[in-house]
């Protein structure tokens, strides 16, 4: 079965620290996408990256970056210089696979709760 | 381009009676999926659609149904609501022109249900 764990449940971090959420993976198809979200208190989940199990390359983009290991089944998230702004709660996901498809059904895991403090 | 919207964003509602959710896609995008988002289980999957046609269905009862019209619009009905109900439902849209590729999903801003 495919399930996606995000241990860290909540974290506090004073603005201009470094945080890193951890998401945690599994599947047993080669072929498969990864996601992560962002949901601040308005409710929406906003979109930051799309990953496919192919490509393994890191990626950053602004003061965020991301590190995809699939020897681990880990796709955590960093945040760099955290600000006030980034509190949010922040939701790692995977594509659910049929066969060798996948659907259009995303696993999320529980969320991590990121308190920024001034 | 407008982002996902959802309507309406608030609703009371009381046990035994049916509410029914709109979700409006991003322009161009053709399947949409439906979420429920509670304290206790978190983000569940709820259905999909695609060219009017239902793709795929979470693990929920019968009084849960969606449909999607010609435009890429798409409604979800609860009937006979509990309590167990109220939740933040949460539409997404994707482009569909691969579906079951792992596109990318936009949500939308959610509507938020309580069942008195």
């Amino acid at each position: 079965a495919q399930k996606v764990t995000q241990a860290q449940t909540e974290i506090s971090v004073v603005e201009k620290e470094d945080v890193t959420l951890d998401c945690v993976y599994e599947t047993r198809d080669t072929t498969y996408y990864l996601f992560w979200y962002k949901q601040p208190p308005s409710g929406e989940l906003v979109f930051l990256i799309r990953r496919n199990s192919f490509d393994e390359q890191n990626e950053i983009s602004g003061r965020y970056s991301w590190n995809f290991q699939k020897s681990t089944s880990s796709f955590n998230f960093t945040i760099t210089a955290s600000q006030v702004v980034d509190s949010a709660v922040y939701f790692c996901a995977l594509s659910e696979l049929r066969g060798s498809s996948n659907t259009g059904k995303l696993i999320f895991g529980q969320g991590t709760t990121l308190q920024v403090k001034p | 381009k407008a982002g996902v919207t959802q309507t309406p964003r608030y609703l009371i509602k009381t046990r035994g009676q049916q509410v029914t959710l709109s979700c409006s896609p991003i322009s161009g995008h053709r399947s949409v999926s439906w979420y429920q988002q509670t304290p206790g289980q978190g983000l569940q999957f709820l259905f999909e659609y695609f060219s009017e046609t239902q793709r795929n269905k979470g693990n929920f009862p019968g009084r849960f149904s969606g449909r999607q019209f010609s435009n890429s619009r798409s409604e979800m009905n609860v009937s006979t609501l509990e309590l167990g109900d109220s939740a933040l439902y949460l539409c997404a849209s994707s482009l569909g022109v691969y579906p079951g590729t792992g596109e990318t999903q936009y949500f939308g801003p959610g509507t938020r249900l309580l069942v008195l």
